[in-house]
């Protein structure tokens, strides 16, 4: 048990499909993190949200649209994806003290969903 | 921006020798060093973290790293390594003045250890 929980742990889907990836964490963080992670690329950071405001989009295609309902929760909404957006995707969480602190807490991952696109 | 190289994609060993991954960083400021280990079919893990103080940090399942400011590094070593210590490592850095748990990774090694 990580903490962090995601489901599906895998999804396959056409290009013309709507999914949504679902994160819960049960630490207690007030930061949550949506990365991909691709064969033989670094960790890519999509999306960071605290105490459930966007504080940043990496530049991530609109096909992929994040919610953050509670601190607890987070989703990443899918639709009309391409194949090379074929990857894992790991939530993560983290305690930060402030927006401004220079601290910065470890992430704890939860243990990823592969999604294939067909 | 920051960048991580870790130097070595794949590294072989036999049970119960020693290992080091290798990780260098790029960085005009001070950071924040991480090793993160994935086991397969699930996510990252933290292995040991340099915040400050001594450059000599230990981490969970015998590992430990030493970061080299002058030569901005963070190896990653063990002295005896098991079969269950196969699995993928990373390395991740962060600015100290960064928000928010912002971290780069390296591309990963994935250690591989025979009996």
């Amino acid at each position: 048990e990580t903490g962090v929980t995601q489901t599906p742990r895998h999804l396959v889907m056409g290009m013309t499909n709507k999914k949504s990836l679902k994160c819960e964490q049960h630490l207690g963080h007030n930061a949550m993190y949506w990365y991909k992670q691709s064969a033989k690329k670094p960790l890519e950071l999509m999306f960071v949200y605290s105490l459930e405001e966007r504080v940043e989009n990496n530049s991530v295609p609109s096909r992929f649209s994040p919610e953050c309902p509670n601190s607890s929760h987070l989703f990443l909404h899918l639709h009309t994806l391409q194949p090379e957006d074929s990857a894992l995707y790991l939530c993560a969480s983290s305690q930060d003290l402030d927006r401004f602190s220079s601290y910065n807490s470890p992430l704890h991952f939860g243990n990823g969903t592969r999604l294939t696109v067909t | 921006a920051q960048s991580v190289t870790q130097l070595d994609s794949q590294v072989p060993v036999f049970e119960e020798a020693p290992v080091e991954l290798r990780c260098n960083y790029s960085s005009s400021v001070s950071v924040y060093l991480f090793w993160y280990v994935q086991y397969p079919n699930q996510g990252l893990q933290l292995l040991l973290k340099y915040l400050s103080g001594s450059t000599l940090v230990k981490g969970i399942n015998g590992f430990e790293a030493e970061f080299n400011k002058s030569q901005t590094s963070f190896h990653l070593r063990k002295p005896s390594v098991h079969i269950s210590d196969t699995a993928e490592y990373f390395c991740a850095v962060s600015d100290r003045g960064s928000t928010l748990g912002r971290l780069y990774f390296g591309r990963g090694t994935q250690l591989t250890v025979w009996p």
